[in-house]
């Protein structure tokens, strides 16, 4: 398996409140996203990074910030938690190049619950 | 029109039989294919890439027709632990290290 870990695995949080979760990998990739798995609406892309401090949005970012300081580590900022960010949260990563398509792994995910 | 659609099922299969699902995708310049598996509160893992000449892993074989812009997927000999949903993944464009998921086909083996 990919070593990819995700922190915290649960979170239950108040609305309002600002929450950061942790993706860590050890596999050097280049790069790394963040996704949300909702009922009815599969994996959706949040954000992802192509390197140390470059980051784009992805299709539903709006209320989510991103940073990479480290190749290793990316953080996904939910920067005042609502009810409707209540989701499955999956970090993947890729090696990815130039021609693009590279598959991708993901981690463990984190449950968050936005009260 | 979504960039990868997958028929949700169930799909609920007798143990030791045959299914097969397809499903489609909407940019024709589509370069990369995949087959993810997704047990219950788990993380999507690769099952297996699918490349023009198709591609076979033990029970699990994989077709890509180009013409028609659909990827297809059979297990045959069904296990109980082939229960899981499979997600259709396509690289939309070449040059873009984004990948579109499907929403899934749940498959239910039943004893």
């Amino acid at each position: 398996d990919a070593g990819i870990t995700q922190s915290p695995r649960h979170k239950v949080t108040e609305t309002g409140t600002p929450v950061t979760l942790r993706c860590h990998q050890t596999e050097n990739h280049r790069y790394m996203y963040w996704y949300r798995q909702d009922p009815g609406h599969g994996l959706r892309l949040i954000h992802y990074s192509y390197g140390v401090k470059d980051t784009d949005k992805g299709e539903v970012s709006d209320g989510y910030s991103v940073s990479r300081s480290k190749t290793e580590d990316f953080l996904l900022t939910l920067e005042s938690a609502t009810s409707s960010q209540t989701s499955v949260y999956f970090c993947a990563i890729s090696e990815g190049d130039s021609s693009g398509g590279h598959e991708q792994y993901f981690g463990p995910g984190t449950r968050l619950t936005v009260t | 029109r979504k960039e990868v659609e997958q028929d949700p099922g169930p799909f609920n299969v007798p143990e030791g039989a045959t299914v097969a699902f397809n499903c489609t995708y909407s940019n024709s310049a589509s370069q990369s294919f995949f087959w993810y598996r997704q047990d219950c509160r788990k993380e999507p893992k690769l099952l297996m890439s699918v490349y023009s000449s198709g591609n076979e892993d033990g029970r699990f074989t994989a077709q890509l027709n180009r013409a028609s812009q659909y990827i297809s997927l059979l297990i045959r000999d069904s296990k109980l632990s082939d229960s899981a949903t499979y997600l259709c993944v396509v690289n939309p464009s070449t040059g873009n290290n984004r990948l579109a998921f499907g929403k899934g086909n749940q498959v239910v083996v039943i004893p």
